[in-house]
Order: C-alpha cells, then sequence, then structure tokens
C-alpha cells in the first residue's frame, strides 16, 4: 500500500523552542494531509487539514498561530509547534490522500504516518 | 463528533473470527464506512472501506447492512498480532475534504 512517512519519530525540545515535524509520502502526490495529535489512551484529534498550494483548514479550538502548518509540495507537509511547552507534549500523526476532494469523490484511501512523538521539557 | 459508536472492547480468542461491531445510523447516502486499526504507538492502519456492498480483502471483511445504519468488521482467523485498537469511522465530506474523525475505538484483545 501507499507509504506515508514521518520525521522525526521522536523529539525531545526545550519549552519555548519551536519544533517541526515533516510528513512526506513517499509513492503517491497528496493533494490532502491531515494533522492529528493523539495523548495516552485516547483517540486521535484532527487537527487541521492542509491542500498544497493553500492554507490549512483548523478545527474548532486549535490554535493555528500556535500550530502552523505548511503544504508546499505534493508529497510534503509540515508542523511547526511554536513556542512549545510540557502540555504540548503528544503524539502528532499525519495522514495522506491522493483521491478527489468534494462530495461526489471516490472512496479513496487516506494513509496515516508512524507518527512523531514530541517530549517537551 | 464522531458519527459512531463501538463498544470500548472486546476479547477474541486466538485462531477464531473476531467480530467488530459499528453502529452509525446518521450516515449520508454517500458517506464511505472506514475502518483502520492502532497497534500501541503506532500510526493508524487502513483495513478496509466500503459504501454499501459487502468487502473483502486480504485482512479483514466488511459486512454493510442493508439499511447502512451499521456494519461489523470481520478478522476470519485472529492472531495475537491483531491485538489492536479497531476504529470504525465514517467519511466525513466537510469543506469538500475527506476528513477522517475518529472515536473512542474497540480494543481488541486477541488471546492465546
Amino acid at each position: 500500500g501507499a507509504v506515508v512517512s514521518q520525521h522525526p519519530s521522536r523529539v525531545i525540545c526545550k519549552s519555548g523552542t519551536s519544533v517541526k515535524i515533516e510528513c512526506r509520502s513517499l509513492d503517491f502526490q497528496a493533494t490532502t494531509m491531515f494533522w492529528y495529535r493523539q495523548f495516552p489512551k485516547q483517540s486521535l484529534m484532527l487537527m487541521a487539514t492542509s491542500n498544497e498550494g493553500s492554507k490549512a483548514t483548523y478545527e474548532q479550538g486549535v490554535e493555528k498561530d500556535k500550530f502552523l502548518i505548511n503544504h508546499a509540495s505534493l508529497t510534503l507537509s509540515t508542523l511547526t509547534v511554536t513556542s512549545a511547552h510540557p502540555e504540548d507534549s503528544s503524539f502528532y500523526i499525519c495522514s495522506a490522500s491522493s483521491g478527489t476532494a468534494g462530495p461526489h469523490g471516490s472512496g479513496n484511501t487516506i494513509y496515516f504516518g508512524e507518527g512523531s512523538w514530541l517530549t517537551v521539557v | 463528533d464522531a458519527k459512531t459508536t463501538q463498544p470500548t472492547s472486546m476479547d477474541c480468542a486466538e485462531g477464531r473470527a473476531a467480530n467488530l461491531p459499528c453502529n452509525h445510523s446518521t450516515i449520508s447516502g454517500n458517506e464511505y464506512v472506514y475502518w483502520y486499526r492502532q497497534i500501541h504507538s503506532q500510526g493508524p492502519q487502513y483495513i478496509i472501506h466500503g459504501l454499501k456492498n459487502n468487502e473483502t480483502n486480504e485482512m479483514a471483511s466488511l459486512i454493510i447492512t442493508e439499511d447502512r445504519k451499521s456494519s461489523t468488521l470481520i478478522l476470519p482467523h485472529a492472531t495475537l498480532r491483531d491485538t489492536a485498537v479497531y476504529y470504525c469511522i465514517v467519511r466525513v465530506l466537510g469543506t469538500g475534504f475527506q476528513k477522517l474523525v475518529f472515536g473512542t475505538g474497540t480494543r481488541l484483545l486477541v488471546s492465546p
């Protein structure tokens, strides 16, 4: 199946610094990428949807100035956690789709990356 | 909010079939049902998806009721490596994008 890769898989950063997580689609062009976060023993929470070449759409309650998302190419999206604090420590997961957007698109599969563990100390 | 409800947990004996139910009573006519699973500390793994017909692949079978208000994921011969959290997701068609909104999922424990 299609492969989505995230880097780094684990990162530790100091409080107040910024950290960037990359998400790459390795064998297909991803018109849309999604970013989730997951706290221990909880489900995945969608943070934002990004489309190549346009601004990301953030879910309610997600601070767009804190979680900067860039989708500069059809194979790469980045999530930057700015001014990180210990409460931002979490498992961040991206997913990618090559499918046709819109209500009449087919059931195109969405593939997930391996996830990135962020620990803010 | 997620549009599906699933049991919190289920147990299954190794080698037996695991039948995981999912209710999605408010599903719209052009919304798909997706199943993913997540093994601890990994990203979700795609299993199968369907619209209204039953589907089968090398991993599992998906049975969707005629009224599409519920579905069942079947793992025909569960192994220990199938222990995971299984998510039933209805594809939300918001603002033209294919969002996947996760519910709480079912924690499947396969025992020897």
